[in-house]
């Protein structure tokens, strides 16, 4: 089963510009992460945030959390080519152990 | 320090065959994860071992699949008989408990 929705589906944009997507889940967490995952390959983890946490950075990355809407974006500012790939939330839920769920991901264009 | 490593990395099998996907995890890590991922979608779990122990395998269809850990380190996974709607990239992950390691995965084409 899987908690994560994300929004948009696909996204293009041009180099430069700012890339924004987003993730909404359904029962309380304990974390939120994103991971990217280029063509043909695994995931890579990007950045976590905890439920008590509302925002945080890692160079180009910066993630929000709202617990009051249950939701979580991931803008990636001035993009490159090389960040051609698609983007998962995941979440960990207090009611359910460790495990780790995704959401369906968001595939993200940059063209050069 | 090796990343998780999967074997094989595609597998072209035809249907009713069996299939065994291998996983070395990274060393020290006590959580280890196995996805299932459709072509467009996010990865689906399948079962996630804490050491030896199978501590979520709800997802896991048990009829045809089956996991293992030995000695809490690497892990197998079968299907027997495989179906053409198992065709799939399989993935497995480790972690010490937050973030998620992921291997390249094994694709997996059912004819």
């Amino acid at each position: 089963s899987q908690q994560g929705e994300e929004d948009p589906q696909a996204l293009s944009i041009q180099e430069g510009e700012n890339a924004t997507m987003n993730c909404s889940y359904k029962t309380s967490i304990n974390n939120l992460q994103w991971y990217r995952q280029n063509s043909g390959r695994g995931l890579v983890h990007l950045i976590l945030i905890r439920s008590n946490e509302r925002e945080k950075h890692s160079g180009r990355l910066r993630v929000t959390l709202d617990t009051s809407k249950k939701s979580s974006s991931l803008l990636i500012t001035a993009s490159r080519a090389a960040d051609t790939a698609s983007y998962f939330c995941a979440t960990v839920h207090y009611n359910q152990g460790g495990k780790l769920i995704f959401g369906q991901g968001t595939e993200l264009s940059v063209k050069p | 320090e090796a990343g998780v490593v999967q074997s094989p990395r595609y597998k072209i099998i035809e249907k009713k065959q069996p299939v065994a996907f291998w996983c070395n995890p990274i060393s020290g890590h006590n959580t280890l994860y196995w996805y299932r991922q459709n072509l467009g979608q996010g990865p689906e779990l399948l079962i996630r071992y804490e050491n030896e122990e199978a501590v979520d395998d709800s997802q896991l269809p048990k009829d045809r699949f089956s996991a293992e850990r030995l000695k809490g380190v690497d892990s197998t996974l079968k299907i027997q008989p495989a179906e053409l709607g198992d065709s799939a990239v399989y993935l497995c992950a480790s972690s010490l408990g937050t973030e998620a390691f992921f291997g390249q995965g094994t694709r997996l084409t059912v004819v």
